[in-house]
């Protein structure tokens, strides 16, 4: 049964300061990895997914890495602001039924002092 | 943009109720998915369903039934509320992944807090 780990599980940072926050999982047999953001009391949105043939994965700010051999992937967050503070759960993803399956760590919760 | 909608952000109901809670989504996804959210244990999957009429257990189905009767709408039915039921509850939907695991990316309603007294 897949195990998703996330550390730490709070950080407060400065303003301006560069970030990883790390996932690991138990069961290196998935199809990708989905990285999210979750504010206080809301739903969860989509940062970034990584395919499993796939080493990394940029979208401004944000780097995914996928070490799937190794059950590992880490979410770098550069030149960090206020507006980043959040909580950050990452999800790998099987297969079950023919339908994609999300197991999800319990999450980094992220807090960037101005 | 995708849009899943949740009936309710917030609920409060008493033990023994029958409570149901609704979701939509605009996308025509084929695969919609409950999820409860509780501190220190994560998200965790209630039910699926990959197709109107079809449902499938999660980790957590214990307690709760899912009704699917048009492709948009994913209910999920607390028979009989328990104050252990209290919690966050999310859906969200996603299209059939058969196009390769590229698509498959999950999109989330807002969320409903459940209170049972």
């Amino acid at each position: 049964k897949q195990e998703v780990t996330q550390i730490p599980a709070a950080l407060s940072v400065p303003e301006g300061e560069n970030l990883v926050l790390n996932c690991s999982f138990t069961d290196s047999a998935i199809y990708n990895l989905q990285w999210f953001r979750q504010d206080p009391g809301k739903g969860l949105t989509s940062l970034l997914l990584i395919q499993s043939s796939q080493r990394e994965q940029t979208s401004g700010r944000l780097n995914a890495s996928l070490d799937k051999s190794s059950g590992r992937s880490t979410l770098y967050i550069a030149a960090s602001q206020p507006g980043d503070s959040a909580t950050y759960l990452c999800a790998p993803v099987g297969a079950t039924s023919g339908t994609y399956k999300y197991i999800f760590g319990t999450g980094t919760r992220l807090k960037v002092l101005a | 943009d995708v849009k899943v909608t949740q009936s309710s952000r917030y609920l409060v109901k008493r033990t023994g109720e029958k409570v149901f809670l609704e979701c939509v989504q605009d996308m025509d996804h084929e695969n919609m998915f409950w999820y409860r959210q509780d501190p220190g244990l994560g998200l965790r999957l209630i039910y699926f369903s990959y197709d109107v009429k079809m449902k499938e257990k999660g980790d957590i189905p214990e307690g709760y039934s899912v009704s699917r009767e048009k492709k948009e709408r994913f209910s999920l039915i607390l028979e009989s509320a328990s104050t252990n039921q209290t919690s966050m509850y999310l859906c969200a939907s996603s299209p059939w992944g058969g196009g390769g695991a590229a698509k498959n990316i999950q999109y989330f309603g807002a969320g409903t807090r459940l209170s049972v007294l």
